[in-house]
């Protein structure tokens, strides 16, 4: 079946623009998570989402980031008033999420956001 | 808080021999997964291996292993009769097996910051 899809695959805008990434997840899973990659760096949690649940965005850098999960399903990551620091490669994943614990996550081929 | 760390910013290796990657970790939970995950230039991450804590056994697949030392908290990755197509960015990952009281959040991955493997034909 299909897997997570992210969209753009790249990006590249002016300092001080908003930009929306948008992450669709695989049917039927109900964790989401984004990532963030900095050049030469590992992955660094932003932001969880699991059902109905309010969402975990203890990871969040900065209140210029903020992520929305419409219907349970579609996720858009939004970064307003982008900083040059914000230049990177933003993963998403999904999981079945629920009780089961060993649940691994699988994730997109993800969005290069670079900021001119 | 957990942290991962792999010491080898890069690695090369011949093609069709053995080559271990390394990584360790820093908790104070008993019940954890860990895993390793490869990255191509496409970007996507694909999970390798997976290791439960609580497992005695070694997790193995196909030409991949892992050596868990618990009390050590050490988590290599051997990659035997290595392959072209082996060659990615390789990154070692903790997850909390307990479940947060937001409902969840302890389920994300802490990831260290990766070691780059070659393959030399």
């Amino acid at each position: 079946g299909a897997g997570v899809s992210q969209s753009p695959s790249n990006k590249v805008t002016e300092k001080g623009k908003d930009v929306e990434l948008r992450c669709d997840p695989i049917s039927g899973h109900t964790a989401l998570y984004w990532y963030r990659q900095s050049l030469g760096q590992g992955l660094e949690f932003l932001i969880y989402f699991q059902g109905n649940s309010a969402p975990d965005k203890s990871g969040l850098p900065s209140d210029r980031f903020s992520a929305e999960r419409t219907g349970g399903s579609v996720s858009t990551l939004t970064i307003q008033r982008t900083q040059q620091e914000d230049s990177a490669v933003y993963l998403c994943a999904s999981s079945l999420g629920g009780r089961e614990r060993d649940q691994p996550q699988h994730f997109g081929d993800g969005t290069r956001l670079s900021i001119l | 808080a957990q942290t991962v760390t792999q010491s080898q910013p890069e690695m090369s290796v011949q093609e069709a021999e053995t080559v271990t990657l390394s990584c360790t970790y820093d908790t104070s939970e008993s019940d954890y997964y860990l895993f390793w995950y490869k990255q191509p230039p496409s970007r996507q991450m694909i999970l390798v291996i997976r290791q439960e804590a609580y497992k005695q056994q070694n997790a193995t697949e196909n030409r991949f292993s892992v050596n868990f030392q618990k009390a050590a908290k050490s988590f290599s990755l051997k990659i035997s009769d290595s392959q072209l197509g082996d060659a990615a960015m390789y990154f070692c990952a903790y997850r909390s097996a307990f479940r947060g009281g937001s409902g969840g959040s302890n389920y994300k991955l802490t990831f260290g910051k990766g070691t780059l493997l070659t393959v030399n034909p």
